[in-house]
């Protein structure tokens, strides 16, 4: 079965500093790797995907996230935080196959300050 | 504009009475999905659509079903719904029969509340 992890329930940083917000994944085969983002009252919006090629995935509104084989993590991180970043990062992996099955992380509620 | 939909986007019901929420996306994606959302468990998938008349379980199908008789629509049906399915709802779409590989498009979510 494959499973996601999100050790942090929430993260705080300071606008401005790096953020990083943390998934470990376990499945069979190679993942395809997702980060989703949920703002208020709405509902969830594509970050970025890894499916194969560079570890390093660039994203929307300046996130990028690493894949890291033999950790099985797909941290999500970005340079410079800013306030409007706060909101709730899902992490997600799907295994290889036609008929394969999304499965999400818990949540991580990311909290940026000025 | 590119977009998932979904009816009603909130609900009060009670225990038993069955009812239906719609889902409609007009990208003509091949794969469609419902999960739920609950504090502290994240999103759970309760079925997924590959293409029209296919569909299958995901990790908590128990006490709903759906349909895919038109590729625009998945229908997410509670025949008998009960308290434990409270929730805040999502129906999702991707391209490509597979989905595998692609992201997915969120519809905004249905808030279901069962007394």
């Amino acid at each position: 079965a494959q499973s996601v992890a999100q050790p942090e329930d929430q993260v705080n940083v300071a606008e401005g500093n790096p953020l990083t917000v943390k998934c470990t994944y376990s499945v069979s085969g190679n993942p395809y790797l997702f980060w989703y983002v949920q703002y208020p009252n709405r509902g969830l919006q594509f970050l970025l995907k890894y499916i194969t090629g560079d570890n390093l995935v660039k994203g929307s509104y300046g996130f990028e996230a690493e894949f890291n084989k033999s950790q099985t993590s797909f941290h999500l991180k970005k340079p410079s935080a800013l306030v409007s970043d706060s909101a709730l990062y899902f992490c997600a992996v799907r295994g290889p196959g036609t008929a394969s099955k999304l499965t999400f992380g818990t949540g991580t509620r990311l909290q940026v300050t000025l | 504009e590119a977009q998932v939909t979904q009816n009603p986007r909130y609900l009060i019901t009670v225990t038993g009475k069955k009812l239906t929420v719609t889902c409609s996306q007009n990208m003509n994606h091949e794969y469609m999905s419902w999960y739920r959302q609950d504090p502290g468990l994240g999103l759970r998938q309760i079925y997924y659509s590959m293409n029209v008349e296919v569909t299958d379980k995901g990790d908590v199908p128990e006490g709903y079903k759906v349909s895919r008789k038109e590729k625009r629509n998945f229908p997410l049906i509670l025949e008998s719904p009960s308290p434990n399915q409270t929730s805040l709802y999502f129906c999702a779409s991707s391209y490509g029969s597979g989905g595998a590989r692609n992201e997915q498009f969120f519809g905004p979510g249905t808030r279901l509340t069962v007394l």
